[in-house]
């Protein structure tokens, strides 16, 4: 069975300080890793896909990597709005038409002005 | 319309109501979920359609009822439902023809069962 695991649950940084989400993954053969943010009351909003381990992506102050086991979110010089809880997801590799994504608990990331 | 967009964005109903969740996406994606999402859990799918036709339902109760009638339209009939199925419903759509498929989501309705 696919498991996703986040640490830590909550982050609170002060304006600036630089820090990295974590993501754990177990999957049978990865297909795919994704992050996602998502704002209080709101969906999900899509951030990254990761398909190999050493693949790196980059969007403004964030940037995701993958390993075989991991995937970190890094965030540089954090801002007020950057507040939000960070989701992480995996899709394995099958065959047919499923292509259910496994999500993580997510992460709430609160940064102070 | 941009996206995906979800009607009603909150929804208050009693446990003997019937009501709808309505979903469409504007994005030409041949995939549409439904998926649940309550307070320290994790998003848990509900049902996937892929060309109109269900290829999943993840052993939901029979008082959640999918319906997909095209493409870009996917409905949930709640019936009898619990309080424990109050929780922020979530619908996605994704591409078919590629190698990973990133969902794409609405807004979500927030459920409240009385």
């Amino acid at each position: 069975e696919d498991q996703v695991t986040q640490s830590p649950e909550a982050l609170r940084l002060q304006e600036g300080e630089s820090s990295s989400l974590n993501c754990s993954y177990t999957v049978s053969g990865l297909r795919g890793l994704f992050w996602y943010r998502q704002d209080p009351g709101k969906g999900p909003e899509f951030l990254f896909t990761l398909y190999s381990a050493g693949e790196e992506k980059e969007k403004e102050r964030l940037k995701a990597t993958l390993t075989k086991k991991e995937s970190f979110l890094h965030i540089t010089a954090p801002k007020p709005e950057d507040s939000a809880t960070y989701l992480c997801a995996v899709q394995a590799t099958v065959t047919g038409a499923n292509s259910k994504l496994t999500f993580g608990k997510g992460i709430t990331l609160s940064v102070r002005p | 319309e941009t996206g995906v967009t979800q009607t009603p964005r909150h929804l208050v109903m009693g446990m003997t109501n019937k009501k709808s969740l309505k979903c469409e996406q504007h994005l030409g994606h041949n995939a549409m979920y439904w998926y649940k999402q309550s307070a320290k859990k994790p998003l848990e799918l509900m049902f996937v359609y892929n060309f109109k036709e269900q290829t999943e339902n993840n052993s939901v109760p029979s008082r959640f009822s999918p319906e997909c009638p095209n493409s870009s339209h996917l409905f949930l009939h709640l019936h009898t439902l619990q309080p424990e199925d109050s929780a922020l419903y979530l619908c996605a759509s994704s591409p078919f023809d590629r190698d990973a498929y990133e969902q794409y989501f609405g807004p979500g309705t927030r459920l409240t069962v009385t």
